[in-house]
Protein backbone atom coordinates (compact mmCIF):
# COMPACT_ATOMS: atom_id res chain seq x y z
CA UNK A 1 0.00 0.00 0.00
CA UNK A 2 0.70 3.06 -1.07
CA UNK A 3 1.83 5.84 1.40
CA UNK A 4 1.07 9.68 2.21
CA UNK A 5 3.37 11.39 -0.32
CA UNK A 6 4.31 14.88 -0.12
CA UNK A 7 5.96 17.38 -2.86
CA UNK A 8 8.26 19.52 -2.47
CA UNK A 9 10.74 17.43 0.47
CA UNK A 10 12.11 20.86 0.67
CA UNK A 11 11.83 24.05 -0.29
CA UNK A 12 13.71 27.64 0.31
CA UNK A 13 12.16 30.86 -0.30
CA UNK A 14 12.72 34.89 0.23
CA UNK A 15 9.87 36.20 3.03
CA UNK A 16 7.35 37.70 1.36
CA UNK A 17 6.71 34.99 -1.41
CA UNK A 18 5.07 32.92 -1.96
CA UNK A 19 4.47 28.61 -1.79
CA UNK A 20 2.45 25.78 -2.39
CA UNK A 21 2.81 22.05 -0.79
CA UNK A 22 1.04 19.48 -2.12
CA UNK A 23 -0.13 15.88 -0.41
CA UNK A 24 -1.60 12.90 -1.74
CA UNK A 25 -3.36 10.79 0.72
CA UNK A 26 -3.56 6.97 1.03
CA UNK A 27 -6.41 5.82 -1.30
CA UNK A 28 -9.59 5.54 0.60
CA UNK A 29 -8.94 7.94 3.17
CA UNK A 30 -11.37 10.09 4.20
CA UNK A 31 -9.87 12.23 6.66
CA UNK A 32 -6.81 14.43 5.39
CA UNK A 33 -5.04 16.61 7.79
CA UNK A 34 -1.72 19.40 7.76
CA UNK A 35 0.42 19.98 10.46
CA UNK A 36 3.23 22.49 11.17
CA UNK A 37 5.97 21.10 13.33
CA UNK A 38 9.10 23.94 14.25
CA UNK A 39 11.90 22.16 15.11
CA UNK A 40 12.23 19.77 17.71
CA UNK A 41 8.53 20.61 18.24
CA UNK A 42 5.20 17.91 18.59
CA UNK A 43 3.18 18.94 15.35
CA UNK A 44 0.52 21.50 15.35
CA UNK A 45 -2.51 20.98 13.59
CA UNK A 46 -3.49 23.46 11.20
CA UNK A 47 -6.54 22.37 9.12
CA UNK A 48 -8.29 18.82 9.08
CA UNK A 49 -10.89 18.39 6.16
CA UNK A 50 -13.35 15.17 6.04
CA UNK A 51 -13.60 14.51 2.49
CA UNK A 52 -13.55 17.71 0.67
CA UNK A 53 -14.89 19.93 3.53
CA UNK A 54 -13.07 21.23 6.61
CA UNK A 55 -13.92 20.28 10.36
CA UNK A 56 -11.38 22.41 11.82
CA UNK A 57 -9.00 25.09 11.07
CA UNK A 58 -9.03 26.71 14.50
CA UNK A 59 -5.63 26.69 14.38
CA UNK A 60 -4.71 28.31 10.68
CA UNK A 61 -3.54 32.26 10.24
CA UNK A 62 -6.03 32.51 7.86
CA UNK A 63 -4.61 35.56 6.58
CA UNK A 64 -1.85 33.98 5.15
CA UNK A 65 -2.26 30.62 4.59
CA UNK A 66 -4.99 28.27 2.88
CA UNK A 67 -5.64 24.79 2.04
CA UNK A 68 -8.00 23.04 -0.33
CA UNK A 69 -9.42 19.57 -0.85
CA UNK A 70 -11.50 19.92 -4.09
CA UNK A 71 -11.79 16.46 -4.99
CA UNK A 72 -11.18 14.88 -1.43
CA UNK A 73 -8.23 13.40 -2.76
CA UNK A 74 -5.05 15.38 -2.60
CA UNK A 75 -4.82 18.70 -1.25
CA UNK A 76 -2.69 21.69 -1.65
CA UNK A 77 -1.39 24.30 1.51
CA UNK A 78 -0.52 27.32 0.35
CA UNK A 79 1.26 30.39 2.06
CA UNK A 80 1.24 34.03 0.85
CA UNK A 81 2.85 35.84 1.85
CA UNK A 82 5.65 33.97 3.64
CA UNK A 83 7.25 35.17 6.94
CA UNK A 84 10.45 34.16 8.71
CA UNK A 85 8.70 32.52 11.17
CA UNK A 86 6.95 30.20 9.07
CA UNK A 87 10.23 28.06 8.76
CA UNK A 88 9.20 24.85 9.73
CA UNK A 89 8.24 21.23 8.72
CA UNK A 90 4.65 20.97 7.21
CA UNK A 91 3.04 17.29 7.78
CA UNK A 92 0.45 16.23 5.91
CA UNK A 93 -1.29 12.81 7.50
CA UNK A 94 -4.75 10.87 6.48
CA UNK A 95 -6.75 8.35 8.78
CA UNK A 96 -9.38 5.80 7.30
CA UNK A 97 -12.19 7.00 9.95
CA UNK A 98 -13.13 10.28 11.85
CA UNK A 99 -14.42 8.87 14.55
CA UNK A 100 -13.59 8.61 18.11
CA UNK A 101 -10.73 6.44 19.46
CA UNK A 102 -10.41 4.49 15.79
CA UNK A 103 -7.95 5.94 14.16
CA UNK A 104 -4.34 6.10 13.35
CA UNK A 105 -3.00 9.09 11.45
CA UNK A 106 -0.25 8.17 8.43
CA UNK A 107 2.16 10.65 7.79
CA UNK A 108 3.74 11.76 5.18
CA UNK A 109 7.66 12.63 4.98
CA UNK A 110 6.91 16.21 4.78
CA UNK A 111 8.20 19.42 2.89
CA UNK A 112 10.66 21.19 4.99
CA UNK A 113 10.19 25.24 4.92
CA UNK A 114 12.78 27.65 4.52
CA UNK A 115 12.21 31.32 4.55
CA UNK A 116 15.27 33.86 4.33
CA UNK B 1 -6.55 25.71 24.79
CA UNK B 2 -5.62 21.95 25.27
CA UNK B 3 -1.96 21.50 26.29
CA UNK B 4 0.25 18.43 26.55
CA UNK B 5 3.63 18.48 28.44
CA UNK B 6 6.46 16.05 27.81
CA UNK B 7 9.19 15.39 30.07
CA UNK B 8 11.75 15.05 29.91
CA UNK B 9 12.02 17.39 27.06
CA UNK B 10 15.71 15.55 26.07
CA UNK B 11 17.34 12.99 27.26
CA UNK B 12 20.78 11.16 26.55
CA UNK B 13 21.55 7.51 27.79
CA UNK B 14 23.67 4.85 27.45
CA UNK B 15 22.64 1.25 25.19
CA UNK B 16 21.41 -1.19 28.19
CA UNK B 17 19.94 1.61 30.36
CA UNK B 18 15.70 1.64 31.02
CA UNK B 19 14.07 5.32 30.87
CA UNK B 20 10.94 6.55 31.49
CA UNK B 21 8.84 9.77 29.57
CA UNK B 22 5.84 11.78 30.70
CA UNK B 23 2.92 12.99 29.14
CA UNK B 24 0.41 15.02 31.13
CA UNK B 25 -2.04 17.69 30.44
CA UNK B 26 -5.15 18.67 32.66
CA UNK B 27 -7.56 17.52 30.16
CA UNK B 28 -9.34 14.31 29.32
CA UNK B 29 -8.71 12.56 26.21
CA UNK B 30 -10.89 9.32 24.91
CA UNK B 31 -7.60 7.86 23.80
CA UNK B 32 -3.84 8.35 24.03
CA UNK B 33 -0.92 7.96 21.15
CA UNK B 34 1.96 7.17 20.97
CA UNK B 35 4.57 7.95 18.10
CA UNK B 36 8.14 8.19 16.94
CA UNK B 37 9.52 10.40 14.93
CA UNK B 38 12.93 9.83 13.13
CA UNK B 39 15.13 12.51 11.16
CA UNK B 40 13.57 13.52 7.69
CA UNK B 41 9.99 11.10 8.24
CA UNK B 42 6.92 11.56 9.56
CA UNK B 43 5.61 10.20 12.57
CA UNK B 44 4.53 6.42 13.09
CA UNK B 45 2.20 5.15 15.54
CA UNK B 46 3.83 2.84 18.05
CA UNK B 47 -0.05 2.34 20.44
CA UNK B 48 -2.92 3.62 20.96
CA UNK B 49 -4.16 3.47 24.72
CA UNK B 50 -8.24 3.60 25.51
CA UNK B 51 -8.99 2.64 29.04
CA UNK B 52 -7.54 4.63 31.91
CA UNK B 53 -5.58 2.72 33.47
CA UNK B 54 -4.94 0.59 30.68
CA UNK B 55 -1.42 -0.81 30.09
CA UNK B 56 0.56 -2.00 26.79
CA UNK B 57 3.31 -3.93 26.09
CA UNK B 58 5.41 -3.65 22.62
CA UNK B 59 8.56 -5.56 23.21
CA UNK B 60 11.02 -3.16 25.07
CA UNK B 61 8.06 -0.38 25.90
CA UNK B 62 5.58 -0.67 27.87
CA UNK B 63 2.83 2.14 27.95
CA UNK B 64 0.64 3.30 30.45
CA UNK B 65 -2.57 5.44 30.54
CA UNK B 66 -3.24 7.17 33.69
CA UNK B 67 -6.61 6.33 35.22
CA UNK B 68 -8.07 9.92 34.85
CA UNK B 69 -7.45 9.30 30.97
CA UNK B 70 -5.06 13.09 31.43
CA UNK B 71 -1.65 11.24 31.59
CA UNK B 72 0.53 8.74 30.15
CA UNK B 73 3.83 7.29 30.34
CA UNK B 74 6.23 5.50 27.98
CA UNK B 75 8.58 2.60 29.44
CA UNK B 76 11.89 1.47 28.10
CA UNK B 77 14.04 -1.21 29.51
CA UNK B 78 17.34 -2.31 27.97
CA UNK B 79 17.39 0.88 25.47
CA UNK B 80 19.25 0.63 22.34
CA UNK B 81 20.63 3.04 19.39
CA UNK B 82 17.55 1.89 17.18
CA UNK B 83 15.37 3.64 19.99
CA UNK B 84 16.90 7.22 19.58
CA UNK B 85 14.22 8.98 17.89
CA UNK B 86 11.18 12.49 18.84
CA UNK B 87 8.76 10.42 20.95
CA UNK B 88 5.29 12.31 20.33
CA UNK B 89 2.13 11.60 22.44
CA UNK B 90 -1.25 13.10 21.69
CA UNK B 91 -4.27 13.11 22.83
CA UNK B 92 -7.69 12.40 20.79
CA UNK B 93 -10.38 14.25 21.94
CA UNK B 94 -13.48 14.94 19.54
CA UNK B 95 -12.62 14.70 15.91
CA UNK B 96 -9.08 16.25 17.02
CA UNK B 97 -5.48 15.37 18.18
CA UNK B 98 -3.61 17.47 20.48
CA UNK B 99 0.20 16.13 20.14
CA UNK B 100 2.95 16.81 22.71
CA UNK B 101 5.78 19.35 23.54
CA UNK B 102 8.00 15.60 22.31
CA UNK B 103 11.18 13.64 24.15
CA UNK B 104 14.08 14.13 22.01
CA UNK B 105 15.99 10.44 22.77
CA UNK B 106 19.76 9.37 21.88
CA UNK B 107 20.91 6.31 23.15
CA UNK B 108 24.72 6.16 22.58
CA UNK B 109 26.12 2.88 21.57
Amino acid sequence: EAGVAQSPRYKIIEKRQSVAFWCNPISGHATLYWYQQILGQGPKLLIQFQNNGVVDDSQLPKDRFSAERLKGVDSTLKIQPAKLEDSAVYLCASSFHLREGDHEQFFGPGTRLTVL
Amino acid sequence: TQLLEQSPQFLSIQEGENLTVYCNSSSVFSSLQWYRQEPGEGPVLLVTVVTGGEVKKLKRLTFQFGDARKDSSLHITAAQPGDTGLYLCAGVGTYKYIFGTGTRLKVLA
